[in-house]
């Protein structure tokens, strides 16, 4: 299993980004993936989950109506497109894969976002 | 939203010692939690799914127990490798939460 993170960067307050995982090891139209974001020295956080087929979609309350999930099963990706930004949202994004029990089996490296002016 | 409460936050141990982190529901999550491992600036890593399954390559000095609302990770004897923070997760019920963590240090 690899994931593979990419799209993070630095973005002013009110901007928008999209993050990227790539999958590769897996059959990736199988499972269901997480973003878990963790702040600079904080905790983990769960912020979002896709199920395999894309049908259904999780959000914490703090990103929701922001923070959209998706999934191209046909190019392997899973992405997370971030908007209305707040500093509250600066932290690693980390995408993972489910096993069919709700947790991250699997994760990949992270990807930083920094919301900062 | 379930609420998980770790303790103790941090926890001060010597290479061979017995160490239990515990973690509390706040509702009922049956066996559906998860303990994570993660080193600095490191990915968190899988260790144990429905509250006492290990996941493949993970020692088995290493165990988990619990269910309903408590739970407990022990690491049986301490190697310098285990130094790091640990987090459990319900995995019960969307939105998905985890505990605050658990810093294990050495002494």
């Amino acid at each position: 299993v690899d994931l593979v993170e990419s799209g993070g960067g630095v973005v002013q307050p009110g901007g928008s980004l999209r993050l990227s995982c790539a999958a590769s090891g897996f059959p990736f139209s199988t499972y269901g993936m997480h973003w878990v974001r963790q702040a600079p020295g904080k905790g983990l956080e769960w912020v979002a989950f896709i199920r395999y087929d894309g049908t259904k979609e999780y959000n914490a309350d703090s990103v929701k109506g922001r923070f959209t999930i998706s999934r191209d099963n046909s190019k392997n990706t899973l992405y997370l497109q971030l908007n209305s930004l707040t500093t509250e949202d600066t932290a690693m994004y980390y995408c993972a894969k489910d096993d069919f029990g709700n947790h991250g089996e699997s994760w990949g490296q992270g990807a930083q976002v920094t919301v900062s002016s | 939203d379930i609420q998980m409460t770790q303790s103790p936050s941090s926890v001060s141990a010597s290479v061979g010692d017995r160490v239990t982190i515990t973690c509390q529901a706040s509702q009922d999550v049956n066996t559906w939690l998860a303990w994570y491992q993660q080193k600095p600036g490191k990915a968190p890593r899988l260790l144990i799914q429905t509250a006492s399954t290990l996941q493949s390559g993970v020692p088995s000095r290493f165990s988990g127990s619990g269910s309903g609302t408590h739970f407990t990770l022990t690491v049986s004897s301490l190697q310098p490798e285990d130094f790091a923070t640990y987090y459990c997760q319900q995995a019960d019920s969307f939105p998905l939460t985890f505990g605050g963590g658990t810093k294990v240090e050495i002494k």
